[in-house]
């Protein structure tokens, strides 16, 4: 079974700053991949980054960084130059690496608030 | 052009109706799903179907049935709707083999009374 658990679950940043939001997880699995997805208020869900298990490298997609670090089972993501636009739930996933039916098992979310 | 597109976006009804939820992708992918979201924003997945056969199903209680016409289209059927029922429905879809993002559609709203 896998499991997936934040934190944090709701933060105000100013706009400008990085912020990180906490992720740690939980799988009997050799190969996995984890992923952020960002929700704003109009609801629908929004692939931010994706890191795999035996990825030797950091995901970075724009201001977005994957913060991997196998050992503590943590996969904390990184905002850089927050932007109001940011404001929104986020959530950490995992899901095994198989051929088919990759599901994915999800956090609680963090309400992340931009501030002016 | 809309990749994974579900319909109706909103879905108020009473309980014991019966509803349905369409979902279609346009991406070519051969793999779809359906998630649930709690009002605590709690996000489950209940199936997920592969070149049209179901290959998850999460415990979810037999009043609802998924069905696969084709791999680019994954509907879900509701039965005997309850008040626990009411939460926001999210189609996704993906490639299967290697470990592919989930590509979700806008959700489907369903309030029952």
């Amino acid at each position: 079974a896998q499991k997936i658990t934040q934190t944090q679950p709701g933060m105000f940043v100013q706009e400008k700053e990085a912020v990180t939001l906490d992720c740690t997880y939980d799988t009997s699995d050799p190969s996995y991949g984890l992923f952020w997805y960002k929700q704003p208020s109009s609801g629908e869900m929004i692939f931010l980054i994706y890191q795999g298990s035996y990825d030797q490298q950091n995901a970075t997609e724009g201001r977005y960084s994957l913060n991997f670090q196998k050992a503590r089972k943590s996969a904390n993501l990184v905002i850089s130059a927050s932007q109001l636009g940011d404001s929104a739930m986020y959530f950490c996933a995992m899901g095994p690496i198989k051929a088919a039916g990759n599901k994915l098992t999800f956090g609680g979310g963090t309400r992340v608030l931009v501030k002016p | 052009d809309t990749a994974v597109s579900q319909t109706p976006k909103y879905l108020v009804t009473q309980m014991g109706n019966d509803k349905s939820i369409k979902c279609e992708q346009n991406l070519g992918h051969d793999t779809m799903y359906w998630y649930k979201q709690d009002s605590k924003k709690f996000l489950k997945i209940m199936f997920s179907y592969n070149n049209k056969e179901l290959i998850i199903n999460e415990t979810v209680p037999n009043r609802f049935s998924p069905k696969s016409p084709d791999k680019a289209h994954l509907n879900l059927h509701i039965n005997s709707l309850e008040l626990g029922d009411s939460a926001v429905y999210f189609c996704a879809s993906s490639l299967a083999g290697n470990y592919n993002e989930q590509f979700f559609g806008p959700g489907t709203r369903l309030t029952v009374l």
